[in-house]
């Protein structure tokens, strides 16, 4: 149980494009989703914190303008990075955590790599 | 807001031998304290995990250690194998739906 996906897992696209990246909990609802962004060889770096219904509440130095999150209901939660620019090639992590299950634990999807050119 | 300090950086031991690898942290409320295993390009995947009432936890050959004076917690991994070979990243907060920070990683090498 608690299987997080996300789609796509690899995408390339050009400089001022957008890009949409789909993050669903498969087998549990999850009350919060987390979006991280991993740079080569670097730790995961919170990005923003995603409740269903609410809007999401965005790190320090992370453009909210620039990375949209909508959380629409208990499964899903999409990031759409917005003309992007090739230093926003990354690795793209979401995680989730159980509703009403207050353990903490994090459950990640398998992240989506993003190439801008 | 909550660090978290991670050493070392890189760690390389023998087949058989025990890792050790620590971090603190700096917000006392803190109360959570995951440790993950992330493999090139894969998924940080959790080992253990440990909470501030409890002082050890251990589960076959991984076993976290908690100091809540000191806001120190390690992860010890005995009889290490290949397959142990990874970064593993340690993490701090308040449990619930509220938000991790992780450490920077450790990449360990187990030598055959």
């Amino acid at each position: 149980g608690a299987v997080v996906s996300q789609h796509p897992s690899r995408v390339i696209c050009k400089s001022g494009t957008s890009v949409k990246i789909e993050c669903r909990s498969l087998d549990f609802q999850a009350t919060t989703m987390f979006w991280y962004r991993q740079f080569p060889k670097q730790s995961l770096m919170l990005m923003a914190t995603s409740n269903e219904g609410s809007k999401a509440t965005y790190e320090q130095g992370v453009e909210k303008d620039k990375f949209l999150i909508n959380h629409a209901s208990l499964t899903l939660s999409t990031l759409t990075v917005t003309s992007a620019h090739p230093e926003d090639s990354s690795f793209y992590i979401c995680s989730a955590t159980l509703h009403h299950v207050g353990s903490g634990e994090q459950f990640f999807g398998p992240g989506t790599r993003l190439t801008v050119l | 807001g909550e660090n978290v300090e991670q050493h070392p950086s890189t760690l390389s031991v023998q087949e058989g031998d025990s890792a050790v690898i620590k971090c603190t942290y700096s917000d006392s409320a803190s109360n959570y304290f995951p440790w993950y295993k992330q493999e090139l390009g894969k998924r940080p995947q959790l080992i253990i995990d440990i909470r501030s009432n409890v002082g050890e936890k251990k589960d076959q050959r991984i076993a976290v250690t908690l100091n809540k004076t000191a806001k120190h917690f390690s992860l010890h991994i005995t009889e290490t194998q290949p397959e142990d070979s990874a970064v593993y990243f340690c993490a701090a907060g308040l449990g619930g739906s509220e938000k991790l920070v992780f450490g920077k990683g450790t990449k360990l090498t187990v030598n055959p």
